[in-house]
């Protein structure tokens, strides 16, 4: 049983356009993450989201990058100007309660800035 | 010096053979660890979290040197569905947690 799902699971865009990343948790999470891996690196850390509030954020979550969770399920991430080098897995990642030390990731979406 | 540094490998290994495979972090600070799997074009899947007591899940290993700053996966009996990318993972205690991932090693396990 999946803790999180994510949408779309491939999205293709032009670069310069915005694209919306969708994260569904499954049970209550308390915690969420969105990492991100180009193709062939590693597992990046982007940005951590707490009381629907960015608790913490990496170099790579510049302003073109947004996060929010306007109806207290979907968390979603916006790429609001996309570069070629955004094209990506994107992963999110969530965490039940502040004792729990382990994330769980859901199945990614696919990113290809053209 | 990386955060997390793993070897790339891959480690090629027969059906049955033991495989080890080592992570290093740099911050003497880290208080989790975690293996996790990862199998082609898909998300990171938990393996095992590492307790500093060491901790044993069927034919999985986990082990955690401090004072040495590495963790270690031991596969035994390794079987073809072993085969995929382990990666380690690492956080503070502090803040909200954010994992630390190394690139990962790739395992091959052939007949």
């Amino acid at each position: 049983e999946p803790e999180v799902t994510q949408t779309p699971s491939h999205q293709v865009t032009q670069m310069g356009q915005e694209v919306i990343l969708r994260c569904v948790p499954i049970s209550n999470h308390l915690y969420f993450y969105w990492y991100r891996q180009i193709l062939g690196q590693k597992v990046e850390f982007l940005v951590s989201f707490y009381n629907n509030e960015i608790s913490e954020k990496s170099e790579i979550f510049d302003d073109q990058f947004s996060v929010e969770r306007p109806d207290g399920s979907n968390f979603t991430l916006k790429i609001r100007s996309t570069k070629l080098e955004d094209s990506a897995m994107y992963f999110c990642a969530v965490r039940r309660e502040r004792e729990a030390k382990t994330q769980y990731f859901g199945p990614g979406t696919r990113l290809l800035v053209l | 010096r990386k955060e997390v540094e793993q070897d790339p490998g891959p480690f090629n290994v027969p059906e049955g053979a033991t495989v080890a495979f080592n992570c290093t972090y740099s911050n003497s600070a880290s208080q989790s660890f975690f293996w996790y799997r990862q199998d082609c074009r898909k998300e990171p899947k938990l393996l095992m979290s590492v307790y500093s007591s060491g901790n044993e899940d069927g034919r999985f290993t986990a082990q955690l040197n401090r004072a040495s700053q590495y963790i270690s996966l031991l596969i035994r009996d390794s079987k073809l569905s072993d085969s995929a990318t382990y990666l380690c993972a690492v956080n503070l205690e502090t803040g909200f947690q954010k994992l630390v991932f190394g690139t990962g090693t790739r395992l091959l396990v052939s007949p």
